[in-house]
């Protein structure tokens, strides 16, 4: 069965300082994996995925995630951290062998201090 | 391009009665889905279409909920009647399952509140 663990319920960091966000999955085949974002009152906002290939994937707003088959995870990350990306920040896991179902952690409450 | 595009944004009812929302999709998305978001929480599927068809409905509670999809565009979900745990928010996406990624596209989401 499919899973995803996003371990750290909040992260916080000071502006400008880098930041990552974790997640560990598991499936039974290959992997889509994805990250989204979420602000106040709002749906969920695509960031970036990972299909195949370059295992560091660049998306939207200077975010990156590095894909590591051999320890299952996905990180997100990012150079230099904004006030503006505090939010709550959702992995996510497909199963690519032949399901469709979609698979969502937890969420991790990113605090980013001026 | 316009986003998904969900109705109403916040809606209060009394428990036991019926509550319905609806999707409209990005155009030319041919699979929709509903899901449930729990209060910090992520979402959880409750039923996907793949145009008029509902191909996985097993998370759908179908003592009380229902869902449609006409014409393969539009989308209601239904819960009738309701009860105080259902109070969560009601998120649609959707998605171009043709282009074989299934990036999923959010619309702001429903939050019932049931007292």
């Amino acid at each position: 069965a499919q899973s995803v663990a996003q371990p750290e319920d909040q992260v916080n960091v000071a502006e400008g300082n880098p930041l990552t966000v974790k997640c560990t999955y598991s499936v039974s085949g290959n992997p889509y994996l994805f990250w989204y974002v979420q602000y106040p009152n709002r749906g969920l906002q695509f960031l970036l995925k990972y299909i195949t290939g370059d295992n560091l994937v660049k998306g939207s707003y200077g975010f990156e995630a590095e894909f590591n088959k051999s320890q299952t995870s996905f990180h997100l990350k990012k150079p230099s951290a904004l006030v503006s990306d505090s939010a709550l920040y959702f992995c996510a896991v497909r199963d690519n062998t032949g399901g469709f179902k979609t698979i969502f952690g937890a969420g991790t409450r990113l605090f980013v201090k001026a | 391009e316009a986003g998904v595009v969900q109705s109403p944004r916040y809606k209060i009812i009394e428990k036991k009665q019926p509550v319905a929302f609806w999707c409209n999709p990005i155009s030319g998305h041919n699979t929709l889905y509903w899901y449930l978001q729990n209060l910090g929480q992520g979402p959880e599927l409750l039923i996907r279409y793949e145009n008029e068809e509902a191909v996985d409905d097993s998370q759908l509670p179908k003592d009380r909920f229902s869902a449609e999809r006409l014409k393969g565009v539009d989308s209601t979900l239904k819960i009738q009647p309701a009860e105080l745990g259902d109070s969560a928010v009601y998120l649609c996406a959707s998605s171009n399952l043709a282009g074989g990624t299934d990036t999923q596209y959010f619309g702001p989401g429903t939050r019932l509140t049931v007292l």
